[in-house]
């Protein structure tokens, strides 16, 4: 079983349109949660952290639930913009001075008009 | 600012060329870190700095040679590289958060072609 498990995709929905992302991770001992995007040929970029509360950032809203080890990212009012690949990305609990992400394999969205 | 610089942004080399890439930040981050990342794949971790100590080597094969000259510059020496290894070279940098979590923010990469 992968670490890290995303539905790929391809998600290919009309602007205005609300699409949600799961993600599932395999180590119960994991300690924090992030989602990236990355447009094509560009690098990663931090979307959001995910916190065990849920949370929101504008159209953006992540949330976690450690006993089904289950992450989520919901996009409402879909834009062009959005188009991209969404990473899924944790970090296991440990002591150390830096943070070793584990990616999932990447969602494919594509919003047409 | 969460700026990371990355130079070049593109190289060719053959494969007998010794070539180096480079990395910069000045967020007064104390780890940093190499990424390859092929197409329609997840970055794949290399190595990890951390307070300019090698902590992590993924098993990377030593054509690969990281340096930190100092906390805020990483350097990747390439020697004697193959076709293969012709991908999109990624440095990273992150400090942990007042949440106890570490956010990571990538350089635009170096998108590197093996002749």
């Amino acid at each position: 079983r992968k670490e890290v498990e995303q539905d790929p995709g391809p998600f290919n929905v009309p602007e205005g349109a609300t699409v949600a992302f799961n993600c599932t991770y395999s180590n119960s001992a994991s300690q924090s949660f992030f989602w990236y995007r990355q447009d094509c040929r560009k690098e990663p970029k931090l979307l959001m952290s995910v916190y065990s509360s849920g949370n929101e950032d504008g159209r953006f809203t992540a949330q976690l639930n450690r006993a089904s080890q289950y992450i989520s990212l919901l996009i409402r009012d879909s834009k062009l913009s959005d188009s991209a690949t969404y990473l899924c990305v944790v970090i296991p609990a440990g002591g150390t001075s830096y943070g070793k992400l584990t990616f999932g394999q990447g969602t494919i969205l594509t919003v047409h008009p | 600012d969460t700026e990371v610089t990355q130079t070049p942004k593109h190289l060719v080399m053959g494969m007998t060329n010794k070539k180096s890439l480079k990395c910069e930040q000045h967020m007064g981050h104390r780890a940093m870190y190499w990424y390859k990342q092929k197409a329609k794949k997840p970055p794949e971790l290399m190595f990890v700095y951390s307070y300019e100590k090698l902590s992590i080597n993924e098993s990377v094969p030593s054509r690969f040679s990281p340096e930190c000259p100092n906390s805020s510059l990483l350097n990747l020496h390439l020697h004697a590289l193959q076709p293969e290894d012709s991908a999109l070279y990624l440095c990273a940098s992150s400090q942990r958060t007042s949440g106890g979590s570490y956010e990571q923010y990538f350089g635009p990469g170096t998108r590197l072609t093996v002749t």
